[in-house]
């Protein structure tokens, strides 16, 4: 089952805030994040599991909350760079280790 | 380290054909995985290899095949081909399975068919 992710799309100035959510109705394993520019590869960002473990870049945030099964990305100090679009990837505990992606989150980051 | 190439990039096909699409995942990674991407389904999982087994498939009919080789090397192949089935095609690879480890994605292959 797909997760949902929220907002949709954000707009935001260079140096602003946002927070990209992500849901599921079943228990998981792991949240992955990615960002994929127009025309390119998804980028890897940050990986949550079960448990508290966290594995990605420094300048990411992000949190897993295990008792809702959300996870939030947090994108503190906006840059120009940050546009894309952001994807949630939910490995449940019981489907081995396949990915299921939410529909994306379109994020812009203005001059 | 070379990244995950995939070849072709670009591939434009008629209805009623089959294709293969080839992944070479970075160097040392043994687990490669396929998805499809659409603008109106997201990127959805096709299957994944590990040691040449398929270890994971998703939700796609049987015309979706795949298979890895001794050297890690991945092919997927599409049999009669639908209009449907235009989209990126994306492969990943991990160092082994499991959801634990960050995927590296290829440049994908866009396939159109007409």
């Amino acid at each position: 089952q797909q997760p949902v992710q929220s907002p949709q799309a954000v707009i935001l100035r260079e140096g602003e805030d946002a927070v990209i959510n992500c849901s599921s109705s079943k228990a998981l394993y792991s949240v992955h994040w990615y960002r994929q520019k127009h025309g390119e590869a998804p980028v890897f960002l940050m990986i949550l599991l079960k448990g508290g473990e966290q594995k990605g870049h420094e300048k990411i945030s992000a949190s897993f909350n295990e008792k809702k099964q959300q996870s939030s990305l947090y994108l503190t100090a906006s840059q120009l760079s940050y546009s894309g679009t952001y994807f949630c990837g939910t490995e449940r505990e019981t489907s081995g280790s396949r990915l299921t992606f939410g529909e994306g989150t379109q994020l812009t980051v203005n001059p | 380290k070379a990244g995950v190439t995939q070849t072709p990039r670009y591939l434009i096909k008629t209805r009623g054909q089959q294709v293969t699409l080839s992944c070479s995942p970075i160097s040392g990674h043994r687990s490669v995985s396929w998805y499809q991407q659409t603008p109106g389904q997201g990127l959805q999982f096709l299957f994944e290899y590990f040691s040449e087994t398929q270890r994971n498939k998703g939700n796609f009919p049987g015309r979706f095949s795949g298979r890895q080789f001794s050297n890690s090397r991945s092919e997927m192949n599409v049999s009669t081909l639908e209009l449907g089935d235009s989209a990126l095609y994306l492969c990943a690879s991990t160092p082994l399975a499991g959801g634990s480890y960050e995927q590296y994605f290829g440049p994908g292959t866009r396939l159109t068919v007409t």
